[in-house]
C-alpha cells in the first residue's frame, strides 16, 4: 500500500526556514516524480516544485523560486522541501504527493501545516 | 503558463440530481487533463485521469470527457459523499502543473 507522511510544518516567522520531510512507502520511490502542493487556507491547490526519479531534475513555481529548494534520498525513501525567506503568503498545507506523467497526481499525503505569522 | 478556467465556481444539487463541471484550458492540452475530488479536512483523490479514465476505486457514476481546451466532469446520479470540491489540473506542458480554481458541488 502506498503512503506518504510529512512532517515539519509550523509556525515561522517572516523570514524564516523549515524544512518539510515526506516518507514514502509501498512503491519503488526511486523510479517516481514526487512533488508538493501546497494549499492557502480556504483556497485552492498550487504546485510548488518536482523532482524526478528518473534524473533529479528540479521545477519549481515562479512564487518560490529561488527561496525553496525540492531534494530527495532515495536510499531512505524520503522526499525533502527547504523553504528560505518564508512570507505570509507562504501559509498553507503542504502536501507531498507521488506524480505520473499520464495518470497525473495519483498519491498524496495528509499535509503538513506551515503558518507564517509574526 | 496554462490556464484552467474551472465553471461554475459552485453548484447547487440534490442527492440523486446530475452534476455537469466544466473546465477549459487556456491552450490545448491533449488529453492530458485530470480531475480530483477534495472533501474537508481531506487530501485530494485522483478521479480522472487523461481526460477520460476512471482511477481505480472510483465509482462508474464519474465520468470525464473532452480533449484539447474543453472538459467535462459528470455525475451521473449524486450521492451524498459526492459534495465536495472538484479540481482540474493539466499535464500537458509542464511546469508549471497547473490546476482549476475548483468547483464546488453543494447540497441544493
Amino acid at each position: 500500500e502506498v503512503e506518504l507522511v510529512e512532517s515539519g510544518g509550523g509556525l515561522v516567522k517572516p523570514g524564516g526556514s523549515l524544512r518539510l520531510s515526506c516518507a514514502a512507502s509501498g512503491f519503488i520511490f526511486s523510479a517516481n516524480t514526487m512533488i508538493w502542493v501546497r494549499q492557502a487556507p480556504g483556497k485552492g491547490l498550487e504546485w510548488v516544485s518536482s523532482i524526478r526519479g528518473s534524473n533529479n531534475y528540479r521545477y519549481y513555481a515562479d512564487s518560490v523560486k529561488g527561496r525553496f529548494a525540492i531534494s530527495r534520498d532515495n536510499t531512505d525513501n524520503s522526499l525533502y522541501l527547504q523553504m528560505n525567506s518564508l512570507r505570509a503568503d507562504d501559509t498553507g498545507l503542504y502536501y507531498c504527493a507521488r506524480y505520473d506523467d499520464y495518470v497525473n497526481i495519483d498519491y498524496w499525503g495528509q499535509g503538513t501545516l506551515v503558518t507564517v505569522s509574526s | 503558463e496554462i490556464v484552467l478556467t474551472q465553471t461554475p465556481a459552485t453548484l447547487s444539487l440534490s442527492p440523486g440530481e446530475r452534476a455537469t463541471l466544466s473546465c477549459r484550458a487556456s491552450q490545448s492540452v491533449s488529453s492530458h487533463l485530470a480531475w480530483y475530488q477534495q472533501k474537508p479536512g481531506q487530501a485530494p483523490r485522483l478521479l480522472i485521469y487523461d481526460a477520460s479514465n476512471r482511477a481505480a476505486g472510483i465509482p462508474v457514476r464519474f465520468s470525464g470527457s473532452g480533449s484539447g481546451t474543453d472538459f467535462t466532469l459528470t455525475i451521473s446520479s449524486l450521492e451524498p459523499e459526492d459534495f465536495a470540491v472538484y479540481y482540474c489540473q493539466q499535464g500537458s506542458n509542464w511546469p508549471p502543473l497547473t490546476f482549476g480554481g475548483g468547483t464546488k458541488v453543494e447540497i441544493k
